[in-house]
């Protein structure tokens, strides 16, 4: 069973303005999650990760919030750009080992 | 930017053919893995790599996959007698094994079987 979950399968949003994506877990023992994206046909890349003794992590026009409490997941893009639109993924990760991918979610950043 | 880097892009093979498909991982990474993702469907997990072993695969990872690292530079994955379900895009990705297991992945190879 998925311990990492996105509930929203797409997200549409206005350049310029802000994309939440979201992910909830069930795991707490996570050290740290990670946020992808992906072009069609193309390779996940890595955008951004957070420790889990931490809640919030920023780089350049991406950040990333966790309420442990919650046990959520939140990617903030500010500006949104059209370039952005891709398929989000937070992936459960495990140790020195492999990433498992859910369906993400497809952002679409309209000019 | 370091990246990590696959060969071909694209290959057509006929259905019980070898494929063997190349990565060069990241240099100094230490932990390489190939997944993949058939059209419309999600990207999965195939197999890691570490130390010149098989780390751990997935149930897709059968007898007729198998991966090497020939020298100090290259990492393959080969699939001994194709399937037309083996059509897939193949990811290589490599990490250095660091604290938050941060994966890089290569631009894929897309298999097409027929």
């Amino acid at each position: 069973d998925q311990q990492v979950k996105q509930n929203s399968p797409s997200l549409s949003v206005q350049e310029g303005r802000i994309s939440i994506l979201n992910c909830d877990y069930t795991n707490s023992m996570f050290d740290y999650f990670l946020w992808y994206k992906k072009y069609p046909a193309e390779g996940p890349t890595f955008l951004i990760s957070i420790s889990s003794i931490k809640d919030k992590n920023e780089d350049g026009r991406f950040t990333v919030f966790l309420n442990k409490s919650a046990k959520h997941l939140s990617l903030h893009i500010v500006p949104s750009q059209p370039g952005d639109s891709a398929v989000y993924f937070c992936p459960e990760t495990a140790s020195g080992s492999r990433l498992t991918f859910g369906e993400g979610t497809q952002l679409t950043v309209n000019p | 930017e370091p990246e990590v880097t696959q060969t071909p892009s694209h290959q057509v093979t006929q259905m019980g053919q070898e494929v063997i498909l190349r990565c060069v991982p990241i240099s100094n990474h230490l932990y390489f893995y190939w997944y993949r993702q058939i059209l419309g469907q999600k990207v999965e997990f195939l197999v890691s790599f570490y130390n010149n072993e098989i780390s751990e695969k997935s149930e897709i990872f059968d007898d007729q996959f198998s991966v090497e690292r020939p020298d100090g530079s290259n990492f393959t994955l080969k699939i001994r007698s194709t399937k037309l379900e083996d059509s897939a895009m193949y990811f290589c990705a490599s990490s250095d094994g660091s604290s938050g297991n941060t994966i890089y992945f290569g631009e894929g190879s897309w298999l097409t079987v027929v």
